[in-house]
């Protein structure tokens, strides 16, 4: 059964403290891997799409890598601005489906 | 730009009552999606439009109808609303089956 699960559900960082979040996958026939931003109250947000072991895109203070297995959201120097839920998701197969992650909670302190 | 516009945004029913989400997006996209977002589930397809005049059903569809009515429009019917289908529904759109999702800003249904 293809599964997205993102890691850690929840973290907390100092203004300026860089971290990773993680986004591993298990499905047959990766087709792309993409990283969504979700303030409160709104939709998602197209980040970043990754097609291929090996590829990384930056993005101001976010940069995306993709392995086999997972992937990885690098925050460099974060900014109360970038305290958001992150959503990884996969699409796979033949289908049109899009298969999401939980998320993880991103709280950045001044 | 609009992009992907949905209503209502917040709407109440009581169980057994029908209702119908509209989702339109200004983008000329293909495909048109309609997902619902519980906490500690993330968003699960419920149907997608890969093009105009086709549906499909995804991962929940059950309790649920759709309409394509044409490249611009998807709309997300509820014929007898269930306490389960409370819920925040998103509508998105790509250009492709393949391709990142434009989101729509959500409707939170609370059914009682």
């Amino acid at each position: 059964e293809d599964q997205v699960t993102q890691s850690p559900e929840a973290l907390r960082l100092q203004e300026g403290e860089s971290s990773s979040l993680n986004c591993s996958y298990t499905v047959s026939g990766l087709r792309g891997l993409f990283w969504y931003r979700q303030d409160p109250g709104k939709g998602p947000e197209f980040l970043f799409t990754l097609y291929s072991a090996g590829e990384e895109k930056e993005k101001e203070r976010l940069k995306a890598t993709l392995t086999k297995k997972e992937s990885f959201l690098h925050i460099t120097a974060p900014k109360p601005e970038d305290s958001a839920t992150y959503l990884c998701a996969v699409q796979a197969g033949t289908g049109n489906q899009f298969y999401f992650g939980t998320g993880t909670s991103l709280t950045v302190i001044p | 730009n609009a992009g992907v516009t949905q209503t209502p945004k917040f709407q109440v029913l009581k169980t057994g009552q029908s209702m119908t989400l509209q989702c339109a997006q200004d983008m000329n996209h293909n495909s048109m999606y309609w997902y619902r977002q519980d906490p500690g589930m993330g968003l699960r397809l419920i149907y997608y439009s890969a093009s105009e005049g086709t549906t499909d059903k995804g991962e929940v569809p059950n309790g649920y109808n759709v309409s394509r009515l044409n490249k611009r429009e998807f709309s997300l019917r509820l014929e007898s609303a269930a306490p389960s289908q409370t819920s925040v529904y998103f509508c998105a759109s790509s250009r492709l089956a393949s391709g990142e999702l434009f989101f729509g800003e959500g409707s939170r249904l609370t059914v009682l």
